[in-house]
């Protein structure tokens, strides 16, 4: 079935550091795909998405571009800040309409 | 404009206890959708529905039962409840299904004991 596999948390850095969270994904079809963010203690929030192969999503200096060829859709930020400390999931859409998540990656940004 | 709205938002059970999670929406969204998320495994989709009166199995079905008797409620009922399902519960809904996004509630926090 359809599945999406994120890098492992936690993931450290220092504010103004670069961000790379990867995102694989197994699916049958051509799925959506999105980037979802949660702060402690809150639901979970759309970051951005991409509906086709080459379309870069993109939202509060975060982005993501769909690769077909390697059925990626990789999260990067080039200068992050502690405000952007939270919990980062990755999805696809199956064929039915449905969000598959991956497993999530922690992000701690220090001062 | 409140969104999905969850409650109770932390509740403790005893085995074998019966309770049901609320959730309201009043967006108009045709989609609703409860998830579970247990630490480091993501979330995982009981039930969902696509509409009024239409309801159907997720992930992780097994001891939950949903009911969608208006647009706007879909309330998410635990008989029998287990240590195994101690978890945050999520409810979210959308217009059209996941090309739209989904809009998440702030989630249940519920502990079995």
């Amino acid at each position: 079935g359809d599945s999406v596999t994120q890098m492992e948390g936690p993931v450290t850095l220092s504010e103004e550091a670069c961000l790379t969270i990867n995102c694989t994904y197994t699916a049958t079809g051509y799925p959506s795909l999105f980037w979802y963010v949660q702060y402690p203690g809150e639901g979970l929030q759309l970051l951005l998405k991409a509906t086709k192969a080459d379309d870069k999503g993109s939202n509060k200096g975060f982005e993501a571009t769909y690769r077909k060829e390697t059925t990626s859709f990789h999260l990067e930020k080039g200068s992050v800040q502690v405000s952007d400390s939270a919990v980062y999931f990755c999805a696809l859409s199956d064929p039915i309409g449905k969000l598959i998540f991956g497993q999530g990656t922690e992000l701690s940004v220090k001062p | 404009n409140a969104g999905v709205t969850q409650t109770p938002k932390f509740r403790i059970l005893k085995i074998g206890q019966s309770m049901t999670l609320q959730c309201t929406q009043d967006m108009n969204h045709n989609y609703m959708y409860w998830y579970r998320q247990d630490p480091g495994m993501g979330l995982k989709l009981i039930y969902y529905s696509v509409g009024a009166g239409i309801t159907d199995k997720g992930e992780v079905p097994n001891g939950y039962n949903v009911s969608r008797s208006t647009t706007e409620d879909f309330p998410l009922r635990l008989e029998l409840a287990a240590p195994s399902q101690t978890s945050v519960y999520f409810c979210a809904s959308s217009y059209h299904g996941t090309d739209d996004g989904y809009t998440f509630g702030s989630g249940t926090r519920l502990t079995v004991v």
